[in-house]
């Protein structure tokens, strides 16, 4: 599995948009970028996933580089309920390929 | 979606003794999987729970002490066995029907006396 670097923690304006990096120089080229996140004390909550191309869905827009070694979620009107964890993970097409958690990054939303 | 079941939410157990979390899923899945939580940390994967055989771990979890049971599509457990404080934990299953997204419990919080 691949392995994914993200900043621990961040922070971000209200109202603002939130762009959380993730690095995977290591991905493969069946690979899939997935994001999820943890809010305190539940279980983490599938964000948006993508392969090459840009993807939108009601939450949040993610962001593949061309090269795809690395992406961007983008939650574009932040809210204090967006404070939460956040996870970068590669995971291979087969429904039976493990997802694997990294450290995550910390989002803070300040009023 | 799935939605995931997953009972006890949190115990406080004895050194010594075992606890069994069980995971029922409102439809059926190809895959189920077993995380561990510590406090502060990220999730780390116990296992795969294979309908009909036996679950397939990960480096570093043992089935003498966490052995699964998976009977169904739609139904798991996890036992931790003669726990100890170092067991203390959030324990989380997770759910992946026949789409790409994976699906989690709210979580059993486990705390070892």
């Amino acid at each position: 599995d691949a392995k994914t670097t993200q900043p621990p923690s961040m922070d971000c304006a209200e109202g603002r948009a939130a762009n959380l990096p993730c690095n995977h120089s290591t991905i493969s080229g069946n690979e899939y970028v997935y994001w999820y996140r943890q809010i305190h004390s539940q279980g983490p909550q599938y964000i948006i996933h993508g392969l090459k191309n840009n993807e939108t869905n009601e939450m949040a827009s993610l962001i593949i580089t061309e090269d795809r070694k690395s992406s961007t979620l983008i939650l574009p009107h932040a809210t204090l309920r967006d404070t939460a964890v956040y996870y970068c993970i590669v995971r291979g097409y087969s429904s039976a390929s493990k997802i694997i958690f990294g450290s995550g990054t910390r989002l803070s939303i300040r009023p | 979606s799935a939605v995931i079941s997953q009972k006890p939410s949190r115990d406080i157990c004895q050194r010594g003794t075992s606890l069994t979390i069980q995971c029922q899923v409102d439809s059926q899945v190809t895959m189920m999987f077993w995380y561990r939580q510590q406090p502060g940390q990220s999730l780390t994967l116990i296992a795969t729970a294979n309908q009909g055989s036996e679950a397939t771990y990960e480096s570093g979890f043992v089935i003498d002490k966490f052995p699964i049971s998976r009977p169904n599509l739609t139904f798991s457990t996890l036992t931790v066995s003669n726990m100890s404080p170092e067991d203390s934990s959030i324990y989380l299953c997770s759910a992946q029907g026949f789409g790409e997204k994976l699906f989690f419990g709210s979580g059993t919080q486990l705390s070892v006396l």
